[in-house]
């Protein structure tokens, strides 16, 4: 069964802390992406990376990074955290062209 | 501007009738869509797609249909239950420097209604 797995799903942090989300997929996947859902701006991509140390800034990148020094595993990390970057996080991954897989979601709130 | 529209916010059904879900986009060269559906605290799941070759493909009670001249896609659901109650999102993709990076619609809200 295809998993994509997220470290959190629910996380709190305040205002200026560094924030790092993980993802990780087992379905040696080249593709994966980092996604907010916001309620009634649907799924916004932040970051794709299409292979190992490779990354493409999506439409809403700011205050944003990502890494991906492994296949398996691309993370998200917030430099500085807003309390405009409150949402819900969503990571997926796919092959070359396909249905993309997602995880679980993380629910981050910034105080 | 959005390439991907989903101009119906919400949808209520009663249990056992169709579901109609419609999409629209405007990028004339996507060539591959998708659907997922998303319950509340839950990533999507992917659902169904169709590549632009095709006008229709069906998978059970599901079957997207795709115009392209009138660049518009809906998914049909016969009979719907209430369990496909959830977030329905339309995406779309097409070639972008060899990579196909979908584009996603803002979705819409199924009640099935027992």
């Amino acid at each position: 069964d295809v998993k994509v797995t997220q470290s959190s799903r629910y996380l709190v942090k305040r205002t200026g802390e560094k924030v790092f989300l993980e993802c990780v997929q087992d379905m040696d996947h080249e593709n994966m992406f980092w996604y907010r859902q916001d309620p009634g701006l649907g799924l916004r991509l932040i970051y794709f990376s299409y292979d190992v140390k490779m990354k493409e800034k999506g439409d809403i990148p700011e205050g944003y990074s990502v890494s991906r020094e492994k296949k398996e595993r691309f993370s998200l990390i917030l430099e500085s955290a807003s309390t405009n970057q409150t949402s819900m996080y969503l990571c997926a991954s796919s092959a070359l062209r396909g249905g993309q897989y997602f995880g679980p979601g993380t629910r981050l709130s910034v105080t | 501007d959005q390439q991907v529209k989903q101009n119906s916010p919400s949808l209520s059904v009663q249990e056992g009738r169709i579901s109609i879900l419609n999409c629209d986009y405007t990028n004339s060269m996507f060539d591959y869509f998708l659907w997922y559906k998303k319950y509340p605290a839950e990533g999507p799941t992917f659902l169904i797609s169709i590549s632009s070759i095709k006008d229709k493909n069906e998978d059970g009670r599901f079957t997207v249909f795709l115009n392209k001249s009138a660049k518009h896609l809906s998914l049909h659901i016969v009979p719907s239950q209430p369990g496909d109650s959830a977030v329905y999102f339309c995406a779309a993709s097409g070639p972008s420097g060899g990579s196909y990076i979908p584009t996603f619609g803002r979705g819409t809200s199924l009640i099935v209604h027992p």
